[in-house]
């Protein structure tokens, strides 16, 4: 079983619509959790942190379930401008990040 | 600006032939990384450095190599021995006692 699982996508969605995806990790003991955004042949950047309490950062919302393994990120009201692979990111705790391979949102007129 | 930053944007690589990455950072950061993407993958870990003169292997570190003879400063290695040599190469720092990272704007190795 890999680390840190993501459903590839493409995850197909009109502008305005909302849409989540889930990350699963498969070490109890991970530590602390990331969403970074990758466009197409370019370097992953920072999106958010994921905290135990959940977090929202305008129209993102992400949310740690410790007890499933799991976290989640919510896009609302989505723009053009999200397509692009979001990839799931998982600490141990020593600073050495496993990256799951990322799910593909295409957001269409 | 502060910054990392990766050199060349694309590399052409013979059969045979060493080739090497450079990845520079001037954000005083102290953990650099080196990353391999492969087209709809993920980031895979190749080799890692906590501290200067010293570095670990990743996941996939067969057939490559790297230094850290500078803090900012941790170029790559793609040896011979690498037989598949083809993918997205990424550098990334990390300030000590701090999570995010930051990346460079990737290498494109290709084969000849």
């Amino acid at each position: 079983r890999k680390e840190v699982e993501q459903d590839p996508g493409p995850f197909n969605v009109p502008e305005g619509a909302t849409v989540a995806f889930n990350c699963t990790y498969s070490n109890s003991a991970s530590q602390s959790f990331f969403w970074y955004r990758q466009d197409c042949r370019k370097e992953p950047k920072l999106l958010m942190s994921v905290y135990s309490s959940g977090n929202e950062d305008g129209r993102f919302t992400a949310q740690l379930n410790r007890a499933s393994q799991y976290i989640s990120l919510l896009i609302r009201d989505s723009k053009l401008s999200d397509s692009a692979t979001y990839l799931c990111v998982v600490n141990l705790g020593s600073y050495i990040p496993t990256f799951g391979r990322g799910t593909s949102l295409i957001v269409h007129p | 600006d502060g910054g990392i930053t990766q050199s060349p944007k694309y590399l052409f690589r013979k059969e045979g032939q060493n080739v090497t990455l450079s990845c520079e950072q001037n954000l005083n950061h102290d953990a650099m990384y080196w990353y391999r993407q492969d087209p709809g993958q993920g980031l895979r870990l190749i080799y890692y450095s906590q501290i200067v003169n010293d570095f670990q292997k990743g996941d996939i570190a067969e057939g490559y190599s790297v230094s850290r003879e500078k803090k900012e400063s941790f170029p790559l290695t793609v040896t011979s021995a690498q037989k598949n040599p083809t993918a997205f190469y990424l550098c990334a720092s990390r300030l000590a006692g701090e999570e995010k990272l930051f990346f460079g704007s990737g290498t494109q190795l290709s084969v000849l």
